[in-house]
């Protein structure tokens, strides 16, 4: 079984751009949360996703956003980027999402300049 | 909101010596509490979980312990190898809430 995949593993943008981020979940899983890990804050969660709909979001600015397809794909949107957004990325997918084993990705490092 | 202290930051044993990281959390509502191991460069893997019906669980030299009363909840790692060398991130979440809330993470390192 293929494990989480996240695309791309490193960008490069300016401040003011945005950008998009990709998470395709373990097949089967219809959970997908988002964290964001930088080293002084370590996780922080973002938004997590249920079957298209999102069910729960973390204190993040509107900039930050997400969406998920019918086949369990996430995206997440991060619009008019500041140099703070620069951070890893990090997508995780589970059967239900409550209380239950998340399975990781590898990341999204992302770095504005 | 809830809120996770994790300590310490970093710890260093020797090889054979057993470790200790402790977490507290402020939700009283929090039920569910797992333990993330992250390798340098690697993702997040949940080694072990405990939920608040329970006071302790053990999986061979990794061993987890909740006091609700109290709400803190720390891990144990017996006769540590240096392959157990990594951050390890606490968490918490309420039932109901698909919300994980971490700890900061401690960076554990064992020398030969």
């Amino acid at each position: 079984k293929a494990g989480v995949t996240q695309t791309p593993r490193y960008l490069i943008k300016t401040r003011g751009q945005q950008v998009t981020l990709s998470c395709s979940p373990i097949s089967g899983h219809r959970s997908v949360s988002w964290y964001q890990q930088t080293p002084g804050q370590g996780l922080q969660f973002l938004f997590e996703y249920f079957s298209e709909t999102q069910r729960n979001k973390g204190n993040f600015p509107g900039r930050f956003s997400g969406r998920q397809f019918s086949n369990s794909r996430s995206e997440m949107n991060v619009s008019t980027l500041e140099l703070g957004d620069s951070a890893l990325y990090l997508c995780a997918s589970g059967l239900q999402g409550y209380q239950e084993k998340l399975f990781f990705g590898s990341g999204t490092q992302l770095s504005v300049l | 909101g809830e809120n996770v202290e994790q300590h310490p930051s970093t710890l260093s044993v020797q090889e054979g010596d057993s470790a200790v990281i402790k977490c507290t959390y402020s939700d009283s509502a929090s039920n569910y509490f797992p333990w993330y191991k992250q390798e340098l460069g690697k993702r997040p893997q949940l080694i072990i979980d405990i939920r608040s019906n329970v006071g302790e669980k053990k999986d061979q030299r990794i061993a987890v312990t909740l006091n609700k009363t109290a709400k803190h909840f720390s891990l144990h790692i017996t006769e540590t190898q240096p392959e157990d060398s990594a951050v390890y991130f606490c968490a918490a979440s309420k039932m109901g809430y698909s919300t994980l809330t971490f700890g900061k993470g401690t960076m554990l390192l064992v020398s030969p």
